[in-house]
């Protein structure tokens, strides 16, 4: 079966680094992007690893290890409004599905 | 750019009726929509993939005859969800493929409604 793998929670304090893990196991693999998503809100874009290697977005950075099957999305100089759900997700290679990761509440304390 | 709307973004219905919601990419053309339910504190399950001027596919689980989706244009997909009933109740989410042309982020970005909340009394 195809799933992803992400820790459910993870708490943090202002201006401290997280990072968030995700290991997948899919039938075919197109990329790994990674998706932030408010309380009551749609899932918005973060960032988009299609080779091995880190990508840096201002204070988002991530990481893809293909070997590996694993990636991980590093939060630096957190906010209280970086607080929200992470969704990693794998895009099929067959398709265009995008299959999300179970998900990683952040909690960021003042 | 590349921004998706849905319509509407609440709606509570009686058990037994049917809801439509719509999917709108507003300044782009999407080929493709995605359907996607997510229930409180879960992850987002893909419903199903609806291509312009052709059948929807449907994930495995997913009745096509409940959740009725039409993409009629390369900016509109509707989900309609016939005979609505309280287990229906969730938060949909729409989202549309760029083809690359919008947004500037290549080819692999999904952009995602803002989401439509459905409460089936």
């Amino acid at each position: 079966g195809q799933s992803l793998e992400q820790p459910s929670e993870v708490t943090a304090v202002e201006g401290a680094i997280v990072q968030i893990n995700c290991t997948y196991q899919t039938s075919g693999f197109y990329g790994l992007s990674w998706y932030q998503q408010h309380d009551g809100g749609a899932p918005t874009f973060l960032s988009y690893n299609a080779l091995d290697g880190l990508e840096e977005t201002g204070r988002f950075s991530s990481f893809l290890s293909r070997s590996d099957s694993y990636g991980y999305l590093l939060l630096q100089e957190l906010q209280m409004k970086d607080s929200a759900s992470y969704f990693c997700a794998v895009r099929d290679s067959g398709t265009y599905k995008y299959i999300f990761g179970t998900g990683t509440r952040l909690k960021v304390l003042a | 750019g590349a921004v998706v709307s849905q319509h509407p973004s609440r709606v509570i219905c009686k058990s037994g009726t049917s809801v439509k919601i719509e999917c709108r990419s507003l300044d782009f053309q999407a080929t493709t929509m995605f359907w996607y339910r997510q229930f409180p504190k879960q992850s987002l399950m893909l419903m199903a993939t609806s291509n312009e001027g052709s059948k929807a596919t449907y994930e495995q689980g997913v009745e096509k005859d409940k959740f009725l989706i039409n993409h009629a244009s390369l900016t509109l997909s509707t989900l309609t969800v016939t005979s609505a009933h309280p287990e229906d109740s969730s938060f949909y989410i729409c989202s549309a493929k760029s083809s690359g042309l919008a947004g500037g982020l290549g080819t692999d970005t999904q952009y995602f409604g803002p989401g439509t909340r459905l409460t089936v009394l």
